[in-house]
């Protein structure tokens, strides 16, 4: 069965203060990794796919990487606006399978 | 564009009610999905539409029934409800069913009484 865990589970960071959110994966045939950012009562906010190991993206101050294990998505000065759950998910070979988020909080 | 859009935002029902969820999107995505999230919890997978055709049932209970009318939209219709359905239910769709990457609706709000 697939497996995706995220850590920290809860992060709180002061403006300015990079950092990196962690997502280990067991897949059976990795077709792609997913990192969404979701706010509070909305739905998941698509931010990033990944597809084969060593594959970096950029989007303004986020930077998600991928390894065969895990994906990293790095915050780099981070605004309060940026406070919210990021998610990671790996789609298999049937279905994508979620992360329980990393609750990000960028305090001013 | 990229919106999937969901009716209605937020939904109360009794247990013996009947009531259904609308998902909409006009990307031209053939795949749709729902979702259902408890708080603090991850999107949890109810059932997967390829071509509008169920391909995936996540052995959810019978008193959640989709459905599929055509390839822009997704119905999901709720009867005899428990308290512990209630919940945000999320609208996706991709543009396959394979290594594509899911848009999500903003969600219904689900409260059974």
């Amino acid at each position: 069965e697939d497996q995706v865990t995220q850590s920290p589970e809860a992060l709180r960071l002061q403006e300015g203060e990079s950092s990196s959110l962690n997502c280990s994966y067991t897949v059976s045939g990795l077709r792609g990794l997913f990192w969404y950012r979701q706010d509070p009562g909305k739905g998941p906010e698509f931010l990033f796919t990944l597809y084969s190991a060593g594959e970096e993206k950029e989007k303004e101050r986020l930077k998600a990487t991928l390894t065969k294990k895990e994906s990293f998505l790095h915050i780099t000065a981070p605004k309060p606006e940026d406070s919210a759950t990021y998610l990671c998910a790996v789609m298999g070979y049937q279905k994508v399978t979620f992360g329980t988020g990393t609750k990000l909080q960028v305090i001013p | 564009d990229t919106e999937v859009t969901q009716t209605p935002k937020h939904l109360v029902m009794g247990m013996t009610n009947k009531k259904s969820l609308k998902c909409e999107q006009h990307m031209g995505h053939r795949a749709m999905y729902w979702y259902k999230q408890k708080a603090k919890k991850p999107p949890e997978l109810m059932f997967v539409y390829s071509y509008e055709k169920l391909s995936i049932n996540e052995s959810v209970p019978s008193r959640f029934s989709p459905e599929c009318p055509n390839s822009s939209l997704l119905n999901l219709h709720l009867h005899a409800l428990q308290p512990e359905d209630s919940a945000l239910y999320l609208c996706a769709s991709s543009q396959g069913r394979q290594s594509y990457e899911q848009y999500f609706g903003p969600g219904t709000r689900l409260t059974v009484t």
